[in-house]
């Protein structure tokens, strides 16, 4: 059974860095053609995709954040960091840590955990 | 503004059929899977079609997909009040090389 559980601060104040660890279990990210994302969600808005890494460390991240936007897996302890710079207001967002598998398509999803960016 | 477009609702009776349409350009839906994901009020996303038309299990044959060119089709037959929710669809973009998902589209059931 695969599970995806997402953790950091809720309140982070502007231009501050956040860091969301997602902690995952049932699957492994060395296996071919895995990879773990991060999606955000701005209260009562779309999906928006963020990044992911893959099972053999390559890394893909959305064009319009890529520039403040890091992952990193941490095979051994099954965990995946998403780190994000210079947060603003605009950023907050409930971010999802999901699975994709060898097809493209996020088949599993963590909870969520909402990020407040305020003062 | 989503680079997949979809209508920002849709509605229909309980019953009756309904379709969502999410259109892309050639660089995304033409060339990738579609997959689309239904969304109630407080939780996350669930896969709902993978591969443009395919159902995980446990999903009901009253949904489906399919894609045509550069755009694609979520179908909902025999509409139950409890498919009130949020639907999205992704895909890859080949040019942008990018997760990408439509603005979604909220059904209701009247």
């Amino acid at each position: 059974q695969i599970t995806l559980k997402e953790s950091g601060p809720t309140l982070v104040k502007p231009t501050q860095t956040l860091t969301l660890t997602c902690t995952f279990s049932g699957f492994s990210l060395r296996s071919n053609g895995v990879s773990v994302g991060w999606i955000r969600q701005p209260p009562g808005r779309a999906l928006e995709w963020l990044a992911l890494v893959y099972w053999d460390n390559d890394k893909r991240y959305s064009p319009s954040l890529k520039n403040r936007l890091t992952i990193t897996k941490d095979t051994s302890k099954n965990q995946v960091v998403l780190m994000m710079t210079n947060m603003d207001p605009v950023d907050t967002a409930t971010y999802y840590c999901v699975h994709r598998g060898v097809t493209p398509f996020f088949d599993y999803w963590g909870q969520g955990t909402l990020v407040t960016v305020s003062s | 503004q989503s680079v997949l477009t979809q209508p920002p609702s849709v509605s229909a009776a309980p019953g009756q059929k309904v379709t969502i349409p999410c259109s892309g350009s050639s660089s995304n839906i033409e060339k990738n899977y579609v997959s689309w994901y239904q969304q109630f009020p407080g939780t996350a996303p669930k896969l709902l079609i993978f591969d443009d038309n395919e159902r995980p299990s446990g999903i009901p044959d009253r949904f489906s997909g399919s894609k045509s060119g550069t755009s694609a089709t979520l179908g909902i037959t025999g509409l139950q009040t409890g498919d009130e929710a949020d639907y999205y669809c992704g895909t890859w973009d080949t040019s942008l090389r990018a997760v990408l998902f439509g603005g979604g589209t909220k059904l209701t059931v009247l």
